[in-house]
């Protein structure tokens, strides 16, 4: 399995639901990551987890909570989230850096709107 | 600061034509450099890894350190080229707990018939 997948595909929710993404992989990465990407606009890293473990947080809200419960899975918990969050999360895994197998394999993404 | 630049935000030519987008980098160190691509509908995608010099759908890049650039060319463009292209350098310190890979704004590129 070569492929990162992504659930849900499309969620709406309101700013006092609590939803969760869910992201996994099966490939044997060990680093996997959290982006938000706006519209026409280039995806922005959120969240870098290295050996299951949080590496990077790029000063993201509290309301955005990540969780790597195995190697394989990757989730997103969503509170009290506002209208300009919406956007498409993309999840994405590698090798760990400083293995030589940086590159990225990325998910096609959940597309949030938050109303 | 840590900067990447593409400076075509679009980019239109025609079937058979050579293609070239621009990406300058300003880093310290040697970052590692990639090309990402993002067709209609579809997912990201690693197009181009500097470090294995592949040559993927025609596409090359050459990394001119003096320059800081690593343009993407092909020299002959085909409809199914047309997408969004992000140069994207990737950076980590040699304690190895701050790594990051830096999007560029994209050139979005559109290949007549």
């Amino acid at each position: 399995d070569t492929e990162v997948t992504q659930t849900p595909k499309h969620l709406v929710m309101g700013m006092t639901n609590k939803k969760s993404l869910k992201c996994e992989q099966h490939m044997g990465h060990r680093a996997m990551y959290w982006y938000k990407q706006k519209a026409k606009k280039p995806p922005e890293l959120m969240f870098v987890y290295s050996y299951e473990k949080l590496s990077i947080n790029e000063s993201v809200p509290s309301r955005f909570s990540p969780e790597c419960p195995n190697s394989s899975l990757l989730n997103l918990h969503l509170h009290a989230l506002q209208p300009e969050d919406s956007a498409l999360y993309l999840c994405a895994s590698s090798h760990p850096p400083g293995t030589g197998g940086e590159t990225q394999y990325f998910g096609p993404g959940t597309r949030l709107l938050v109303l | 600061a840590q900067r990447v630049t593409q400076p075509e935000k679009l980019l239109s030519v025609f079937k058979g034509a050579p293609v070239e987008l621009k990406c300058n980098y300003s880093y310290s160190g040697s970052p590692e450099l990639f090309w990402y691509v993002q067709y209609s509908r579809q997912r990201l995608q690693l197009l181009l890894r500097h470090i294995s010099r592949e040559s993927i759908k025609g596409f090359t890049a050459d990394l001119n350190k003096g320059e800081t650039s690593f343009h993407l060319k092909k020299p002959f463009a085909q409809e199914e080229d047309s997408a969004m292209y992000y140069c994207a350098p990737f950076r980590f310190n040699s304690g190895g707990s701050n790594y990051k890979l830096t999007f560029g704004k994209g050139t979005l590129l559109t290949v007549n018939p």
